[in-house]
């Protein structure tokens, strides 16, 4: 089983579509998470941190589930300029930090 | 603007020639940077942790003579390809963790990437 697992996408959805991202993960150690977007032939760059209470940045809501280790991402009206990966980043500190990786899931916004 | 600044963006050269990429953190002091390789449509992959002043750590599959990394100051970190291959080509891309002026958060900063395409 993977440390991080993403849903596979990839997504196609139509402009102003709500869109709902999942991902566990496996180790109880996992400290913190965060959803990074990269565009394609781009470097990853940090979209949100994900918190147990829940953080909204205008359309878009992360989630945490530390009992079920499950993050999620949901996009409110989907915008064209939202079509890209999204990786799912979970840090475990066994000592010092391990940075682990989701597959990603690719997302198309269509007009 | 950018905090992690990595060059060259692209490069190509001929099979047997070695690449340096260079990274470097740009306003804050990272003891240890990532390298990490790409292939299209895949996620990102772990190749090494940079360790400023000691020797790298090398995930396993990863050739340490193939790859070598020196990290011989707290803001810059370079990977250099070896006799580079064909089948080296491949986005590598390096990041840094923030932790010196303010609380860690955990939040990986990376740099823009450098394509390697060998012929």
């Amino acid at each position: 089983r993977k440390e991080v697992e993403q849903d596979p996408g990839p997504f196609n959805v139509p402009e102003g579509a709500t869109v709902a991202f999942n991902c566990t993960y496996s180790n109880s150690a996992s400290q913190s998470f965060f959803w990074y977007r990269q565009d394609c032939r781009k470097e990853p760059k940090l979209l949100m941190s994900v918190y147990s209470s829940g953080n909204e940045d205008g359309r878009f809501t992360a989630q945490l589930n530390r009992a079920s280790q499950y993050i999620s991402l949901l996009i409110r009206d989907s915008k064209l300029s939202d079509s890209a990966t999204y990786l799912c980043v979970v840090n475990l500190n066994t000592g010092g930090f391990k940075t682990i990786f989701g597959a990603g899931t690719r997302l198309f916004v269509k007009a | 603007g950018a905090v992690v600044s990595q060059h060259p963006s692209w490069v190509i050269c001929k099979s047997g020639t070695s690449v340096k990429i260079e990274c470097r953190s740009l306003d804050f002091q990272a003891t240890t940077m990532f390298w990490y390789r790409q292939f299209p449509k895949q996620s990102l992959m772990l190749m090494a942790t940079s360790n400023e002043g000691s020797k790298a750590t090398y995930e396993q599959g990863v050739e340490k003579d193939k790859f070598l990394i020196n990290h011989a100051s707290l803001t810059l970190s370079t990977l250099t390809v070896t006799s580079a291959h064909p089948e080296d080509s491949s986005f590598y891309i390096c990041s840094a963790r923030r932790t010196s002026g303010r609380a860690n958060t955990g939040e990986l900063f990376f740099g823009e990437g450098s394509r390697l395409t060998v012929l």
